[in-house]
């Protein structure tokens, strides 16, 4: 199993520009959440989702979008990049709503000049 | 608001040694706190999750504390090893978590 795979690795665009960051996740897991994290704090959430179908905004979703069309597959957008938005972002996902830990990819660092 | 804090200075263990990492909150206590660990360039791992009626949780060389009063659990990694290092986040909540800043741990030989 490859687990939480997110795609690119690696992205820098200009202020205004748009992208999509893939996650999908090969454990048939329901729930996933888009986290971004910067130096000094701790990972904030974007926005996450409990179902195919389904998402809901977390702490910090100004300036993204998400959608989650198959299960397996958890999109983040962003429609017009402005330089607030460099950071590394992290996809995770798990298999229920209770205390099951979160299975994390290896982020994607973006930078936005 | 719910917080979590912990230690953002940077943790020097000598090899062997027994490291401790804390990690506080504020408000009310939480039902789980968990731990992860985080490489450079990597997504978080998890380690151990600790119930808030259960005061200790062991794995391997791995021991976690649940303290309400204090509003703190504590990170123990005994006989420590250079691989240890990395950065060590702790997480309060359920299905939506909370996060520390977390600490580097950094086990020297």
């Amino acid at each position: 199993n490859a687990g939480v795979t997110q795609t690119p690795k690696f992205r820098v665009l200009k202020t205004g520009q748009s992208m999509t960051l893939l996650c999908a996740q090969d454990m048939n897991h329901e729930y996933m959440y888009w986290y971004r994290q910067d130096p000094g704090m701790g990972l904030r959430l974007i926005h996450y989702s409990v179902g195919e179908g389904t998402t809901a905004k977390g702490e910090v979703p100004d300036g993204y979008n998400v959608s989650r069309l198959k299960k397996q597959n958890f999109l983040l957008g962003l429609e017009s990049a402005a330089p607030s938005q460099t950071s590394v972002y992290f996809c995770a996902s798990k298999k229920t709503a209770d205390n099951s830990p979160l299975h994390f990819g290896n982020g994607t660092r973006l930078t936005v000049t | 608001s719910q917080k979590i804090e912990q230690n953002s200075e940077a943790l020097n263990i000598q090899e062997g040694k027994t490291a401790t990492l804390t990690c506080n909150y504020t408000n009310y206590s939480p039902a789980y706190l968990q731990w992860y660990r985080q490489d450079p360039g990597r997504g978080p791992v998890f380690l151990l999750l600790i119930r808030e009626n259960e005061k200790e949780k062991r794995k391997e060389r791995l021991k976690v504390t649940f303290d309400t009063t204090l509003k703190q659990s504590l990170f123990h990694i005994t006989a420590s090893q250079p691989a240890d290092s990395a950065t060590y986040l702790c997480a309060r909540g359920n299905y939506q978590l909370i996060w520390g800043a977390g600490t580097k741990l950094i086990i020297k030989p």
